[in-house]
């Protein structure tokens, strides 16, 4: 069965410091990875997804993923917090055959000035 | 190309009441889906469908029906609302999921039910 944990449901960064939202996924087969943001009261925003392309993903606004395999990880990453990041992540697994995507719990990141 | 267009965006029922959440799609997707969003529960998945006349119950299916029709379509019903049911409802849809296809979602239906 294919699971999703985040690590942290609350992350607290001052601005101008890096970031990390922490995600360990559990699947049988080679998922496809995507986190998505979630700003107050609006919709998912696609950040980055993991294809098996490459490793390390860039996705928009600074944010990058590393997916590690022996880890079975794909912690986000951005080397300086701005006001802008506040919101929700969320880590989505698609696993393969069409089934249902599995998301996690999501991670609230606060900026302080 | 619209993308994935969810309607209506705000509704406020009573109890007792019944209601269809729409959600449309022009990227002729097969997957979609419906969850809904709860505060510290993250999104979880009430109905999907892999395509058009299959449809598949999620973790939370009770109080809700789906059909899906046609390939653009899948309409989310409330049989009989009930205040558990107040929540921020997402529509999602993809070609397939896996492969490294995107995932595109509406942009939420904010339901409170007095």
């Amino acid at each position: 069965a294919q699971s999703v944990t985040q690590l942290d449901s609350h992350v607290s960064v001052s601005e101008g410091t890096p970031v990390l939202l922490r995600c360990n996924y559990s699947s049988s087969y080679s998922p496809s990875l995507f986190w998505y943001v979630q700003h107050p009261n609006k919709g998912l925003q696609l950040l980055l997804k993991y294809t098996s392309a490459a490793t390390l993903v860039k996705g928009i606004n600074g944010f990058e993923a590393e997916f590690k395999k022996s880890e079975t990880s794909f912690h986000l990453t951005k080397p300086s917090a701005h006001m802008s990041d506040a919101a929700e992540y969320f880590c989505v697994v698609s696993p393969s055959g069409n089934t249902p995507l599995v998301f996690g719990k999501g991670t609230r990141l606060s900026v302080i000035a | 190309n619209a993308g994935v267009t969810q309607t209506p965006k705000f509704q406020v029922l009573k109890t007792g009441q019944s209601m269809t959440l729409q959600c449309a799609q022009d990227m002729n997707h097969e997957y979609m889906s419906w969850y809904r969003q709860d505060p510290g529960m993250g999104l979880r998945l009430i109905h999907y469908s892999v395509g058009a006349g299959i449809t598949d119950q999620g973790e939370v299916p009770n109080g809700y029906n789906v059909s899906r029709s046609t390939t653009e379509d899948f309409p989310l019903r409330l049989l009989s609302a009930a205040p558990s049911q107040t929540s921020v409802y997402f529509c999602a849809s993809s070609y397939r999921t896996g492969s490294g296809n995107t995932i595109y979602f509406g942009e939420g239906s904010w339901l409170t039910v007095v």
